[in-house]
């Protein structure tokens, strides 16, 4: 049971153009979702968040933009540079208002490949 | 760099041995979680603490098993080790204070080869 999808396991894109990953999840209940960039033997890197209070938040050259009713959410960066070139995950969880939140609950990613 | 560290980077075992993963969080961060990435599984929430805390439990094998302690470190224990269990293994920290929000800084794993 896949609770969070990335429907596109690869993304190529030309440097200066916009970016736009995809993600859906079915569990009504996430509240909180991020997107986090992985390189190759590295950790995730948290690059942008947003609650389902909101619908859109914007942080530099990346924003992500939350459809609840939808159940979708996208990342979009605006201009992609070659350094963007990772596999990006989006990941969600439940909870909020707690000190304590729980889980992650992961995509299976998708890799950005940014060309000169 | 995230601020957490973990260690090994590398650990390369047989089957049936027994491995120690440890990890430091965050300064001040309270909440420490375990995720393993495998190839087929993708990253795969495994055990959660919070202040030396057991909190939530996620696919994590009765063979493996974790603490926090007082000091906030974590170490994620793997026994009976079989060659499914090569993966990479990450511990996270979340900032505590972070009222609405879930940011969980990644440490850069542990690669757990087993032969």
């Amino acid at each position: 049971d896949q609770q969070v999808k990335q429907n596109s396991p690869s993304l190529s894109v030309q440097e200066g153009r916009i970016s736009i990953l995809n993600c859906d999840y079915t569990n009504s209940m996430f509240d909180y979702f991020l997107w986090y960039k992985k390189y190759p033997a590295e950790g995730p890197t948290f690059l942008i968040s947003i609650s389902s209070i909101k619908d859109k938040n914007e942080d530099g050259r990346f924003t992500v933009f939350l459809n609840k009713s939808a159940k979708h959410l996208s990342l979009h960066i605006v201009p992609s540079q070659p350094g963007d070139s990772a596999v990006y995950f989006c990941a969600a969880s439940s909870g909020a208002g707690g000190t304590s939140y729980g889980k992650l609950t992961f995509g299976q990613g998708t890799i950005l490949t940014v060309h000169p | 760099d995230s601020g957490v560290t973990q260690t090994p980077k590398h650990l390369i075992t047989a089957t049936g041995q027994r491995v120690t993963l440890r990890c430091s969080p965050r300064s001040g961060d309270l909440s420490v979680y375990w995720y393993q990435q495998s190839l087929d599984q993708g990253l795969q929430f495994l055990i959660q603490y919070y202040n030396g805390e057991e909190r939530a439990k996620g696919n994590i094998l009765e063979r493996f098993s974790a603490q926090q302690f007082p000091d906030l470190h974590s170490e994620l224990n793997l026994s009976s080790l079989e060659l499914g269990d090569s993966a990479l293994y990450f511990c996270a920290s979340r900032p505590s204070g972070l009222a609405g929000a879930n940011e969980q800084f990644f440490g850069p794993g542990t690669r757990l080869t087993v032969l």
